[in-house]
């Protein structure tokens, strides 16, 4: 099974407009950490934002954040006021546990156009 | 910029030869994992160094091989180069291990073309 499921191979969305990405994720253990990566097409991965299993309250890093509910195992990105900067691919990707090595799983990725 | 620098940016070799892809890490960082990106993928791991020791393993065969050196740059080594190894290869630093330390910066990648 894949542990991180993003539906969204592709996404536009008007510029200054708020644009939602998704990601749910598999996993049995308790402690986790969730976290969204741009891609631009240079190739190197941006980190963006981070979400902990136990964190009570939404991740917020300025235009990002994450809408995470536990129990529906999802991570969603939302994106405000959209900027032509944002067009890149978005990976969710997850950590499992805490013991052993700082190990990411990716998705597949969203490619999100931001539309002037 | 992340301070994770990778050599070289673009690679092509011949099926059957050996690679070696080098990443310096981030200032400060002394831990380096390495994925493989194939085109229209997400990245998946491959292992992992921490303070000169492999500290984790994906699901790659033995002929990929790394080494992390005192100032905790690290090397990929790919041996017996196949087509499926066509990929953007990428080199991510962080902190020693913790549930605390919550970043990776990654490097801008080493695209490999075999043929």
């Amino acid at each position: 099974a894949q542990k991180i499921t993003q539906t969204q191979p592709g996404m536009f969305v008007q510029e200054k407009e708020a644009v939602t990405l998704d990601c749910t994720y598999d996993t049995s253990d308790q402690s986790y950490g969730l976290f969204w990566y741009k891609q631009p097409s240079s190739g190197e991965m941006i980190f963006l934002i981070y979400q902990g299993s136990y964190d009570e309250q939404n991740a917020t890093e300025g235009r990002y954040s994450l809408n995470f509910q536990k129990a529906r195992k999802s991570a969603n990105l939302v994106i405000s006021a959209s900027q032509l900067g944002d067009s890149a691919m978005y990976f969710c990707a997850m950590r499992e546990g805490w013991a052993g090595s700082y190990q990411l799983t990716f998705g597949k990725g969203t490619k999100l156009s931001v539309i002037p | 910029e992340t301070g994770v620098t990778q050599s070289p940016t673009h690679l092509i070799k011949t099926r059957g030869q050996q690679v070696t892809l080098r990443c310096s890490s981030q200032s400060g960082h002394n831990t380096v994992s390495w994925y493989q990106q194939a085109l229209g993928q997400g990245p998946q791991f491959i292992f992992q160094y921490y303070r000169e020791e492999e500290n984790g393993r994906g699901n790659f065969p033995p002929r990929f091989s790394g080494l992390q050196f005192p100032n905790y740059s690290s090397e990929l080594n790919v041996n017996a180069l196949e087509l499926d190894d066509s990929a953007l290869y990428l080199c991510a630093s962080s902190l020693e291990p913790r549930p605390t330390n919550t970043e990776a910066f990654f490097g801008q990648g080493t695209r490999l073309t075999v043929v």
